[in-house]
């Protein structure tokens, strides 16, 4: 059974760009976590999405935003990069009702030059 | 707003040893309690999971223990090898699902 797949790998954009990063959940999953790991700092929570709705954000501007397709499969896209998103995105999949492990894939390392 | 806070920060030990990694958070209305491992630069590794009802879990040379009441859970990771050697988090489930900042081990041969 395929994991949790993320793409692109790497993305290198200029200071003011758009960038588009992706997620696959496993199958059977609903729910798709955002996450942002700047170099040497923790997970900072994005976003959360279940079921095609946005069930909760963390404390990141609105350039930050995302979807959720009728597949499961997700979108986060960052408006007007900054130096400072430069960091590796983390997206996880799980089911809704907690009782179930979360699993990662391998990211998406955002560089904005 | 759940916060999550692990202790130590860092760990350094000579193979072999047994260690603790200590996590706490304060909202225990969770509906589980997930460790992680993350080797520099990857993904995270879901090492075990407990339920909110559970109190313990283990694999392999891993326990991990929940209680939900105090707020704290413990990994407990027996006779370490330079292998173990990682980052590890911990993070809770409630309406979303938040990190601790993770324990930095290093296991020396």
């Amino acid at each position: 059974e395929a994991g949790v797949t993320q793409s692109p790998t790497h993305l290198i954009k200029t200071r003011g760009q758009q960038a588009t990063l992706r997620c696959s959940p496993i199958s059977g999953h609903t729910s798709v976590y955002w996450y942002q790991q700047a170099l040497g700092l923790g997970l900072q929570f994005l976003l959360w999405y279940d079921e095609g709705e946005e069930r909760n954000r963390g404390n990141f501007p609105p350039r930050f935003s995302g979807r959720q397709f009728p597949n499961y499969s997700s979108e986060l896209n960052v408006n007007a990069l900054e130096l400072e998103d430069s960091a590796l995105y983390l997206c996880a999949s799980s089911t809704p009702l907690g009782n179930t492990e979360a699993f990662f894939g391998q990211g998406t390392r955002l560089t904005v030059v | 707003k759940q916060e999550v806070t692990q202790i130590p920060a860092a760990l350094s030990v000579p193979e072999g040893e047994n260690l603790v990694l200590n996590c706490s958070f304060t909202d225990s209305a969770i509906y589980n309690l997930q460790w992680f491992r993350q080797d520099p630069g990857k993904g995270l590794t879901s090492l075990l999971l407990i339920q909110s009802s559970q109190r313990e879990q283990t694999s392999g040379r891993l326990n991990a223990s929940l209680d939900k009441s105090s707020g704290r859970s413990t990994l407990y990771i027996a006779a370490s090898q330079p292998g173990d050697s990682a980052t590890y988090l911990c993070a809770v489930r409630d309406n979303d699902m938040r990190f601790g900042a993770g324990t930095r081990l290093t296991v020396k041969p």
